[in-house]
């Protein structure tokens, strides 16, 4: 069965650093992973994805990933973080014939003026 | 509406009510999902539709639960008699693809809170 791990529950930045958030997965064949973000009250916006090929992906507000499939990792970059960045992130991977999604438990990001 | 709508925003139901969550998915969308998020947990999976047919419904807890969408477009999701256990957030998305849809867009979801 697939699943995925966030090791992080809560990381704490200053506004400007850099960023990494760490997910590992597991699944049998090649995934499709992704990256959405959840701000209070708010539905989950997706931020990138991976399905093949280059392994850096860009995604939306200025956030990459990186696939490592010999890590089994799939990690959210980020080189200067914003105030408006603190959120809760969760990592997903695809499996079905159809799209279900499997989701990390989320790492809450908070970001220090 | 530009995204997907989910009705109401906020529930409190006394333990052994029943209860009914609506999702209006973005027109035209062929796939639609129905995800439970427990508090400080990620969704979990509760079942999906391609149109009006239901072909998944593996991750519905418990027979209580029953979703439907007769129309192929608005979805409801039904909770009978609620525990204090069924209290989380009901997340809706939807996608315009078939298979597989991976693109899916989120509503903002339905806090059901069992007291």
């Amino acid at each position: 069965a697939q699943s995925v791990t966030q090791p992080d529950i809560h990381i704490t930045v200053s506004e400007g650093a850099s960023l990494e958030l760490r997910c590992n997965y597991s699944y049998g064949a090649t995934p499709y992973l992704f990256w959405y973000v959840q701000s209070p009250g708010q539905g989950l916006q997706l931020l990138l994805k991976y399905f093949s090929g280059d392994t850096l992906v860009q995604g939306i507000k200025g956030f990459e990933a990186e696939f490592k499939r010999s890590q089994s990792s799939f990690n959210l970059r980020k080189p200067s973080v914003h105030w408006s960045d603190a959120a809760e992130y969760f990592c997903a991977v695809g499996g079905t014939s159809y799209g279900k999604l499997t989701f990390g438990q989320g790492t809450i990001l908070t970001v220090h003026p | 509406g530009a995204g997907v709508s989910q009705s109401p925003r906020y529930k409190v139901a006394k333990r052994g009510q029943d209860v009914a969550l609506r999702c209006d998915p973005i027109s035209g969308h062929v796939s639609l999902f129905w995800y439970q998020q427990a508090l400080g947990q990620g969704p979990e999976f509760l079942t999906y539709f391609q149109n009006e047919a239901q072909l998944d419904k593996s991750g519905l807890p418990s027979d209580r639960f029953f979703a439907e969408r007769p129309e192929g477009s608005v979805s409801t999701l039904k909770i009978q008699r609620t525990q204090q256990e069924d209290s989380a957030v009901y997340l809706c998305a939807s996608s315009a693809d078939r298979v597989p849809s991976y693109e899916q867009y989120f509503g903002p979801g339905t806090r059901l809170t069992v007291t």
